[in-house]
């Protein structure tokens, strides 16, 4: 079975602060990667994702992603945060025969004005 | 165009009593998702129906039934709630086989 794993499960920046956050998935074949962002009170909106081609993936409002097969990781970044960050942030896999997505616990990431 | 929409936003229910929980889509979507929202554990996968007509467990099928009633709705029915069932709950619907899911506002319920 496929399995997501964030490591950080809260982070408390400053806004102007660079963003990383981490996400590792299991499955050895090939994957589909997708990050999605909830913020408070909201349904979960889709940020970026990877099919194939190039490992650097941009998304909306700034965020990008770095798949890196031989470190099974796609891992979220933004060079400078805003408060309106603010929210939680979920990394999800999907193999690429497959239908269902399988996602890691979340991060909660605050930012501090 | 509304996309996912959930019924209703909030419950409150006791211990063994039932519900429906209704979704449905307008993006002809043939794909249609239940998953529960619990903090710490990100989003897990109750029931999945990949087309009209077909339903599959997920990774936390139990006490939970669904009915696809036809493209656009997609409901999930707790028979006897348990408090271990309070939750978070999102519907999504997909389309293409790689296409993202786009998720409901969710229904909060709490057992008591």
């Amino acid at each position: 079975a496929q399995s997501v794993s964030q490591h950080n499960h809260h982070v408390i920046l400053s806004e102007a602060a660079s963003l990383e956050l981490g996400c590792n998935y299991s499955y050895g074949g090939t994957v589909n990667l997708f990050w999605y962002v909830q913020y408070p009170g909201q349904h979960l909106q889709l940020l970026l994702k990877y099919f194939s081609g190039d490992p650097l993936v941009k998304g909306i409002k700034g965020f990008e992603a770095e798949f890196i097969k031989s470190k099974f990781s796609f891992n979220l970044r933004k060079p400078s945060v805003q408060w309106s960050d603010t929210a939680e942030y979920f990394c999800a896999s999907r193999n690429n025969a497959g239908n269902m997505l399988t996602f890691g616990g979340g991060t909660r990431l605050m930012v501090k004005p | 165009n509304a996309g996912v929409t959930q019924t209703p936003k909030f419950q409150v229910l006791k211990t063994g009593q039932s519900m429906t929980l209704q979704c449905a889509q307008d993006m002809n979507h043939n794909s249609m998702y239940w998953y529960r929202q619990d903090p710490g554990m990100g989003l897990r996968l109750i029931y999945y129906s990949a087309s009209e007509g077909t339903t599959d467990k997920g990774e936390v099928p139990n006490g939970y039934n669904v009915s696809r009633l036809n493209k656009r709705e997609f409901s999930l029915r707790l028979e006897s709630a348990a408090p271990s069932q309070t939750s978070v709950y999102f519907c999504a619907s997909a389309g293409q086989r790689n296409n993202e899911q786009f998720f409901g506002p969710g229904t909060r319920l709490t057992v008591l």
